[in-house]
């Protein structure tokens, strides 16, 4: 089976802080994916990635980076962390051109900026 | 831009009932897939079911099958005899046709809660 890691189920934070949310995935997959969750909205996308120091905006880049120095590693950076980044964030990876296969999701991190 | 919506933001229903919880999208592509996904209260995203747009079969797995109805761009997801366990937020998501080195995005719905009372 497919495990997707994330480093912390929930995080507390202060205004202004630098943030690293850390994603593992064990299937050599190509591609990993950033995104977040807020109700009403659904998931929405941060930052893709398609292989290793290679990475693409999604929907919703402002206000975060990323890192993908090693494939099965994928960091969320937040610069300078705000209230409104406060937010359920969820780490994904697929392999490439599989594409009736799944991504497949880690158990997210609940992030709370104060 | 591709969408999906997701009219019912949340649903009740009796245990052992079935339920269809609703999903339409807008595509201009001939080729597409769609997903459904569950996440319960302890966040974790799974995976459920897929539906290709060429598939002549509406999709099943187990207790899930999809009400694909290609004309009317709706992919609604039918949860046959539910359980309590069934309680979870679901989505419905499209593959987008962006495609990039072999990545391919998903867009998702706003989710709909569903609550099986006993």
């Amino acid at each position: 089976d497919v495990k997707v890691t994330q480093s912390s189920r929930y995080l507390v934070k202060r205004t202004g802080e630098k943030v690293f949310l850390e994603c593992v995935q064990d299937m050599d997959h190509e591609n990993m994916f950033w995104y977040r969750q807020d109700p009403g909205l659904g998931l929405r996308l941060i930052y893709f990635s398609y292989d290793v120091k290679m990475k693409e905006k999604g929907d919703i880049p402002e206000g975060y980076s990323v890192s993908r120095e090693k494939k099965e590693r994928f960091s969320l950076i937040l610069e300078s962390a705000s209230t409104n980044q406060t937010s359920m964030y969820l780490c994904a990876s697929s392999r490439d051109e599989d594409s009736n296969q799944p991504q497949h999701f880690g158990d997210g991190t609940r992030l709370s900026i104060l | 831009a591709q969408k999906i919506t997701q009219t019912q933001p949340g649903m009740f229903v009796q245990e052992k009932e079935a339920v269809t919880l609703d999903c339409t999208y807008d595509t201009s592509d001939q080729s597409y897939g769609l997903f459904w996904y569950k996440q319960p209260s302890s966040g974790e995203m799974i995976f459920l079911i897929y539906q290709g747009s060429y598939d002549e079969q509406n999709a099943t797995e187990g207790r899930y099958s999809l009400n694909f109805q290609k004309a009317r761009k709706s992919a609604n997801l039918v949860i046959s005899a539910s359980q309590l366990g069934d309680s979870a937020m679901y989505f419905c998501a499209m593959r987008s046709t962006i495609i990039i080195q072999g990545a391919q995005k998903l867009v998702f719905g706003q989710g709909t809660r569903l609550t099986i009372n006993p």
